[in-house]
């Protein structure tokens, strides 16, 4: 079965500072990875994914994440936070081998930016 | 807006009483998921539909949830004789298919209270 740990339910960031959000799974196989964003009272968003090919993958406002095998881990990186990044961010997994796509979360982030 | 959209937006139950929450997934996508956000538990898969095939059940908690999706579009989850513990936020996705690393677009959700 599959698992997903974010390092860190809250995190406080000053404007511009990097943020830095932790995820590692546990899995058989190597999974498909994904990083959603969540903002008050809205649903799931997704902010990039990875699924073959480079490891460094970029998506959407400014925000990366690298697959690394051997540490099971794809952590969620922006070089310059933004007063708008302040919301709860989710790693999710799923199984390349497995019918269906159901994602595995894990417990969530929730990131505050300070100005 | 083409996007998953949710009813009702905030549905509050006294205990024992069923409630229904709707999804209507986005045009064109045929495979559509449930999923519950709570505090306790956090992101949790439910049930996942695939066009005509028998519906992927394994995540509902109970046999109080049941779902149904008619027509391959909208979906219907039904919780019967609702208990405290299902006061959660009830989340459905729409993705094109239900190949691996499809992205899974989300509705806002709908927020279920149980008193």
């Amino acid at each position: 079965a599959q698992s997903v740990t974010q390092l860190g339910s809250h995190v406080s960031v000053s404007e511009g500072a990097l943020v830095l959000l932790r995820c590692n799974y546990s899995s058989s196989v190597p999974p498909y990875l994904f990083w959603y964003v969540q903002y008050p009272n809205q649903g799931l968003q997704l902010l990039l994914k990875y699924t073959t090919g480079a490891t460094l993958v970029k998506g959407i406002n400014g925000f990366e994440a690298e697959f690394k095998k051997s540490e099971t881990s794809f952590h969620l990186t922006k070089p310059s936070a933004h007063m708008s990044d302040a919301a709860e961010y989710f790693c999710a997994v799923s199984e390349p081998q497995a019918a269906g796509n159901k994602l595995t979360f894990g417990g969530g982030t929730r990131v505050l930016v300070k100005p | 807006g083409a996007g998953v959209s949710q009813s009702p937006s905030n549905k509050v139950t006294e205990k024992g009483k069923d409630v229904e929450l709707r999804c209507d997934p986005i045009s064109g996508h045929t495979a559509l998921y449930w999923y519950r956000q709570s505090l306790g538990q956090g992101l949790e898969f439910l049930i996942y539909f695939q066009g005509n095939s028998a519906p992927d059940k394994s995540g509902l908690p109970s046999d109080r949830f049941s779902a149904e999706r008619t027509g391959g579009s909208v979906s219907t989850l039904t919780i019967q004789r609702t208990q405290q513990e299902d006061s959660a936020v009830y989340l459905c996705a729409s993705s094109l298919s239900r190949q691996g690393g499809n992205e899974q677009f989300f509705g806002p959700g709908t927020r279920l209270t149980v008193l």
